[in-house]
């Protein structure tokens, strides 16, 4: 299994663009989460699913928006990018109400 | 991906020393509280979590402690080993049915030969 995978690894983008970034899990998880990770800070959430359909917003979900049309994909979306977004993403998944979080390799996200 | 270590409080220690791991909480409604470990250039991983009614949970080479009182919690890792440097995060899982988890800053341990 591939478990929780992250694209794209890099991303340099300008003040004002947008883009998504894509998380995907094969391990038919309901809850899947995005979080932002920056430096001497731990990671702080921005949106999360419980399911197909069903989105929510984290701590600091303004700037992002989220969608969940399928259990296995949950994509992260910059409306406007801004030099404050630059940071680290990383997605999780969670099969039902267990603690353990499996994790994505991250996404490096530099706004200039 | 990356580890994003900068600026975190370090715990440095001689292989195969014990290593103590603090961490202090705030929300008092937490049903369990979580440790989790990143290498550098990967996400966090899952090494051991407590529920918030026990105050001793004892893994392989690890265990956390849970002091509600004063608001702590601690992981103990034994005969420290090269492969555990890393940056360790506490976390709690909110109680209402979903899992959210709130994260604390992170403390770096390098493991020294």
């Amino acid at each position: 299994n591939a478990g929780v995978t992250q694209t794209p690894k890099f991303q340099v983008l300008k003040t004002g663009q947008s883009m998504t970034l894509q998380c995907a899990q094969d391990m038919n998880h309901e809850y899947m989460s995005w979080y932002r990770q920056d430096p001497g800070m731990g990671l702080r959430l921005i949106h999360y699913s419980v399911g197909a359909g069903i989105t929510d917003q984290g701590e600091v979900p303004n700037g992002y928006n989220v969608s969940r049309s399928t259990t296995e994909d949950f994509p992260l979306r910059l409306l406007s990018a801004a030099p404050s977004q630059t940071s680290v993403y990383f997605c999780a998944s969670t099969f039902g109400l267990s603690t353990e979080a499996f994790f994505g390799q991250g996404t490096r996200l530099t706004v200039v | 991906g990356e580890s994003v270590g900068l600026h975190l409080p370090t715990l440095s220690v001689q292989e195969g020393d014990n290593s103590i791991i603090n961490c202090a909480y705030s929300n008092s409604a937490s049903d369990y509280f979580i440790w989790y470990k990143q290498e550098s250039g990967k996400g966090p991983q899952f090494i051991i979590d407590i529920r918030s009614n026990m105050d001793k949970r004892q893994g392989q080479r690890v265990t956390v402690l849970l002091n509600k009182t004063v608001k702590h919690l601690s992981l103990q890792i034994a005969a420290t080993q090269p492969g555990d440097s890393a940056v360790y995060f506490c976390a709690e899982k909110v109680s209402g049915g979903y899992n959210k988890l709130i994260f604390g800053a992170g403390t770096r341990l390098a493991v020294h030969p």
